[in-house]
């Protein structure tokens, strides 16, 4: 199964509102990554957060990590049209690359 | 899609015939990959290789087969021996291999079976 799973699937929110996803995960974690995906693209880092961390800036982002209840928080904060994509988070279980997981990710459209 | 490339973007391939995803890279990276997607899903690591001349299988490498003889290119055959291979395939590099090292994308190929 899944480490991370992205909650809601899908979110739809109007321009200039902030939109927020979550990702849950089931083991411990060395660090914690957000990705974005236009359709049908590549992956695009977004930004990573460490296990010792718990606020990321990074923009209009703003990454949580809350390792006590195993899960991370993406807000997008005055959303644009450029922002619709689906998001994904992936956690790093242990020390190398091989051991990173994706989610299935949030879909976020943003309505004009 | 940074310094990563993926060709061709859509591939055809009829049952029983293997086909080569082509990748490069001019970032100098060390580490590259490759994963799997299907619709509405995560990704799926198929190989990876840490450094030249060397890989190693991910969470789902049968009937994946691939080759690293230079340090820019990680090319992935799908062969006969995978019974589903309609998916998008995602090549990806990084600098190194700890966990802490971001991984850049390319473009992506799309393979249909007919």
């Amino acid at each position: 199964s899944q480490q991370g799973e992205e909650d809601p699937q899908a979110l739809s929110i109007q321009e200039g509102e902030n939109a927020t996803m979550n990702c849950s995960y089931k083991t411990s974690i060395n660090n914690l990554q957000w990705y974005r995906q236009n359709s049908g693209r590549g992956l695009v880092h977004l930004i990573l957060i460490r296990s010792n961390e718990r606020e990321k800036h990074s923009g209009r982002l703003r990454v949580t990590l809350d390792t006590s209840k195993k899960s991370s928080s993406l807000l997008i904060t005055a959303s644009r049209a450029a922002d619709t994509a689906s998001y994904f988070c992936a956690t790093a279980r242990g020390s190398s690359a091989s051991k990173i997981i994706f989610g299935s990710g949030t879909r976020l459209s943003i309505r004009p | 899609d940074g310094g990563i490339t993926q060709s061709p973007k859509y591939l055809f391939r009829k049952e029983g015939q293997n086909v080569t995803l082509s990748c490069e890279q001019n970032l100098n990276h060390d580490a590259m990959y490759w994963y799997r997607q299907d619709p509405g899903q995560g990704l799926r690591l198929i190989y990876y290789s840490q450094i030249v001349n060397d890989f190693q299988k991910g969470d789902i490498a049968e009937g994946y087969s691939v080759s690293r003889e230079k340090k820019e290119s990680f090319p992935l055959t799908v062969t006969s021996a995978q019974k589903n291979p309609t998916a998008f395939y995602l090549c990806a590099s990084s600098i190194g291999w700890g966990v802490d090292n971001e991984q850049f994308f390319g473009p992506g190929t799309r393979l249909t079976v007919l």
